[in-house]
């Protein structure tokens, strides 16, 4: 069973382009949710979506940061109109539906704004 | 979610049993102590969950007060891949509707040959 997958692994943007990353959770977890890690500080929570539906966005940045899991396919956190700021590693993390609670997560997406 | 308390580093023998402790005073009767860590640069690795009673696996041992006003991770055995930052979270499940974690800033363990 393959772990959570995100792509790209790296990701260099300039200042006002967009950033797409993408995550396939693992085979059966219809729960994901989004962190963000800005360099030498903590994991911060972004979004968490089910199929179709954000649960919870109570960490997403107001403008330009949109997230989404449509019923095929894979996640997508999408970044518009990128600055230096957004320069951070983005982790995917998933659960399963129900049962167990814990979230495995992806190796993450390394985003550098030039 | 309440919040948790860890100290900031440790460092630990190869070989010799890590315990990592964690401070969550305000726990109410429904969260779940987890603990994940993250080596460098990856993704966090889920290690253990409990919500009363002592739990253990593959990877470790969690030890939770009576009172669940703390928690202590064990590793048995601590080799140098156990170097990582480690973090102590309370949650509610799942259930709840409100899935995300909370990460502090966690106890860094470097283990030592």
């Amino acid at each position: 069973n393959a772990g959570v997958m995100q792509n790209p692994r790296h990701l260099v943007r300039r200042r006002g382009q967009e950033a797409r990353l993408r995550c396939s959770p693992m085979k059966g977890h219809s729960h994901v949710y989004w962190y963000r890690q800005l360099p030498e500080e903590g994991l911060k929570f972004m979004v968490y979506l089910q199929k179709e539906n954000i649960i919870d966005e109570s960490g997403m940045p107001k403008e330009r940061f949109s997230a989404e899991f449509p019923k095929e396919g894979p996640s997508i956190l999408r970044i518009q109109q990128v600055v230096r700021g957004d320069s951070a590693a983005y982790f995917c993390a998933s659960s399963p539906r129900s049962g167990k609670n814990e979230q495995f997560f992806g190796p993450g997406t390394r985003l550098t704004v030039l | 979610d309440a919040k948790t308390t860890q100290p900031p580093s440790m460092d630990c023998a190869e070989g010799r049993a890590a315990n990592l402790p964690c401070n969550h005073s305000t726990i109410s009767g429904n969260e779940y102590v987890y603990w994940y860590r993250q080596i460098h640069s990856q993704g966090p690795q889920y290690i253990i969950h409990g919500l009363k009673n002592n739990e253990t696996n593959e990877m470790a041992s969690l030890i939770i007060t009576e009172d669940r006003k703390s928690s202590t991770l064990i590793l048995p055995h601590a080799t140098l891949r156990d170097t990582a930052v480690y973090y102590c979270i309370v949650r509610l499940p799942l259930s709840s509707n409100t899935g995300k974690l909370i990460f502090g800033q966690g106890t860094t363990l470097q283990v030592k040959p």
